[in-house]
């Protein structure tokens, strides 16, 4: 199985800052690489899928790039919505494994 | 609109077999498939199972041997079973759209909790 390493596991920033959260894969996934977003109580949503493809409704704020193994999300300018925990997810095949999680926090 | 709705009993007896049920609209299992995703209290994300449009389905390979994934598809109704039940099974279950092909889920249900206690 693809195993998928995270970093970090918590964040800490400010609104307006800048963010990344990183996603190494254990071989080589072809950017299928998706991100979600998880609220406390609700369900993720699917913010990019493809490694860098925005999915329908996501702000421009939201971004991410990588190839090969290494993979990452960007947020530009933090909004109080974007607080949140974060999880990237292999798609290459079956069986789908999921980061361990990014918390971001409000400092 | 596309959705998806979890059901299935809040609380399971040790070594019991859950059965849940995700009721799928706006889409047809023949086309996408769907995904059991579940959630401990205060952890991470783990896949389960999937079933695909052509019907053909893949394990959490840690699972398999506990596992069973079904569809009535004139229900529009993916099928989980999990038998051996134990404590560290409860959590939040989730099913959601998946496509082979595509990799990621798109759409996903509000989740069902299930608890594992005697």
């Amino acid at each position: 199985d693809i195993q998928m390493t995270q970093s970090p596991a918590s964040l800490s920033a400010s609104l307006g800052e800048t963010v990344t959260i990183e996603c190494l894969a254990s071989e080589d996934i072809y950017d299928i690489l998706a991100w979600y977003q998880q609220k406390p109580g609700k369900s993720p949503q699917l913010l990019i899928y493809d490694a860098s493809s925005l999915h329908t409704g996501v702000p421009s704020r939201f971004s991410g790039s990588g190839s090969g193994t290494q993979y990452s999300l960007k947020i530009n300018s933090l909004q109080p919505e974007d607080f949140a925990s974060y999880y990237c997810q292999n798609g290459l095949s079956a069986p789908r494994t999921f980061g361990a999680g990014t918390k971001l926090e409000l400092k | 609109q596309v959705q998806l709705k979890e059901s299935g009993p809040g609380l399971v007896q040790p070594s019991r077999t859950l059965s849940l049920t995700c009721t799928v609209s706006g889409f047809s299992l023949t086309s996408y498939g769907v995904s059991w995703v579940r959630q401990p209290p205060g952890k991470g994300l783990e896949w389960i199972a999937a079933i695909w449009s052509g019907g053909s389905t893949d394990y959490n390979s840690a699972l398999k041997s506990r596992l069973s994934i079904s569809r009535d598809t004139s229900k529009s109704q993916v099928l989980l079973k999990m038998n051996s039940l134990q404590t560290e099974d409860t959590a939040m279950y989730f099913c959601a759209r998946d496509t082979i092909a595509a990799g990621y889920f798109d759409y996903w249900g509000q989740g069902v909790m299930v608890t594992v206690s005697s």
